[in-house]
């Protein structure tokens, strides 16, 4: 029972490149988020789905962009890297059990 | 829109000290407030769901509170391993989305 999945852990970036961050979920939710996380200011929302081929835009969305063609993957595409694009990602998929979200382990994206 | 603000930022607690971690929010519907605990290194992991003023839920040395305004989450006599940021989170009436609080960083010496 893998959860929610997240690739690359770490990964560093040029300005100006471009990357995807991977997220899959095996527990057949609808419902997953894209948060970054900077120190000492929570998690902000980037990207949101409802479901396949349904995205929407969350509090922080410029400079990113997703895609949801199937039910399990959720990938999130930054374009052209900017310093400010350093935190740390998390993709979640809401829980029907608790109502709250099931996290992935993160990836650590530094742009230099 | 729906805000969380939690405090304090820091707490360090000698080993067996009790105390409680604050968060106050302002939201619009509630339908759920919620607890995780974060580790360095790793995902939120999820603590709590409170639903409505008054209630209560217990895991091992911690327990959350909920009140109209503000949710506490409270540690008796803590060990080590409980050194970690604790997130609070909620929901309201205007859709599936968490929005979260900037967390409480404790850390419990031996």
């Amino acid at each position: 029972n893998a959860g929610v999945t997240q690739t690359p852990k770490f990964r560093i970036l040029k300005i100006g490149q471009s990357m995807t961050l991977q997220c899959t979920q095996d527990m057949n939710h609808n419902y997953m988020y894209w948060y970054r996380q900077d120190p000492g200011m929570g998690l902000k929302l980037i990207y949101y789905s409802v479901g396949a081929g349904i995205t929407d835009k969350g509090e922080v969305p410029n400079g990113y962009n997703v895609s949801r063609s199937t039910t399990e993957d959720f990938p999130l595409r930054l374009e052209l890297a900017a310093p400010s694009q350093t935190s740390v990602y998390f993709c979640a998929s809401l829980s029907a059990d608790n109502y709250g979200y099931t996290f992935g382990s993160g990836t650590r994206l530094t742009v230099v | 829109e729906d805000q969380v603000t939690q405090s304090p930022e820091a707490l360090r607690l000698q080993e067996g000290e009790s105390s409680s971690l604050n968060c106050s929010y302002t939201v619009s519907g509630l339908r759920g407030l919620f607890w995780y605990r974060q580790d360095p290194g790793k995902g939120p992991e999820f603590l709590f769901t409170l639903y409505s003023a008054g209630e209560e839920k217990e895991k091992e040395r911690l327990k959350a509170t909920l009140t109209k305004k503000e949710s506490f989450l409270h540690i008796t006599a803590p060990k080590p391993e409980d050194s970690a940021t604790y997130l609070c989170a909620v929901r309201g009436n205007a859709g599936n989305m968490l929005t979260f609080g900037g967390g409480t960083r404790l850390m419990v010496k031996p």
